[in-house]
């Protein structure tokens, strides 16, 4: 079936410096997005949202661009902190479903 | 805080012994999954209820089955572990109903070693 990749297993980041995390995704009748962050011994735990019906979202810290025509999502961690280090997911959903897809993960190391 | 809990945190059980892992929620999702999570890899759906509808993956295998006595609890049941069962497995809910995106709520898991 369709599913939700990303193209960087791993990166690595100087502390202060910004993150960028992608993910591409295939089902183009996915319309709801989202970024999970997951620490060690941890369940992944909720960063951020975007619906299909956006192109950028903002939280604290962190920021969510939805690219509908190349199909890809990316998340931009800003002044990157060692507490930052963590695996990171996305996920997609479809039409209010109750599925979500994971993508494979980008673990984010931060160096000092 | 409300929350998802899973129990135990972590559980050891011997090749082809019946093991069952526990997942509470005070959210009142209706939706409760069941995911696997091996290392260094994404979280796999085994299974998930709405309400009390259960839902299998295709790919899930007949060892794993799961209960959901009531809103609040959720179980999984790992009939005859095998050594390829060992791994984290996690329990999430969510809210569903009406047109709404949500996410999904996450417990920490409960790894499971197999001896």
């Amino acid at each position: 079936g369709e599913s939700v990749g990303l193209h960087l297993p791993t990166l690595s980041v100087q502390e202060g410096d910004n993150s960028i995390i992608n993910c591409a995704y295939s089902n183009s009748a996915s319309d709801y997005f989202i970024w999970y962050k997951q620490e060690s011994g941890k369940g992944p735990q909720f960063i951020i949202d975007i619906r299909s019906n956006m192109d950028k979202r903002q939280g604290q810290r962190v920021t969510v661009l939805l690219n509908k025509t190349v199909k890809h999502l990316s998340l931009q961690i800003a002044a990157t902190q060692p507490g930052d280090s963590a695996v990171y997911f996305c996920a997609e959903n479809i039409c209010y479903g109750q599925n979500f897809v994971f993508g494979p993960g980008t673990r984010l190391s931060v160096l000092p | 805080d409300a929350m998802v809990i899973q129990n135990p945190r972590y559980q050891v059980t011997q090749f082809g012994k019946p093991v069952t892992l526990s997942c509470s929620q005070t959210l009142n999702h209706n939706v409760m999954y069941w995911y696997q999570q091996k290392s260094s890899q994404a979280p796999k759906l085994l299974f998930h209820y709405y309400d009390k509808d259960f839902n299998n993956e295709a790919d899930t295998p007949d060892n794993f089955q799961s209960r959901r006595p009531n809103t609040s609890f959720c179980f999984l049941d790992i009939r005859s572990p095998g050594l390829g069962d060992a791994a984290m497995y996690l329990c999430a809910t969510s809210p569903r109903g009406g047109n709404s995106n949500q996410p999904q709520h996450f417990g920490d898991g409960t790894r499971l070693s197999i001896l």
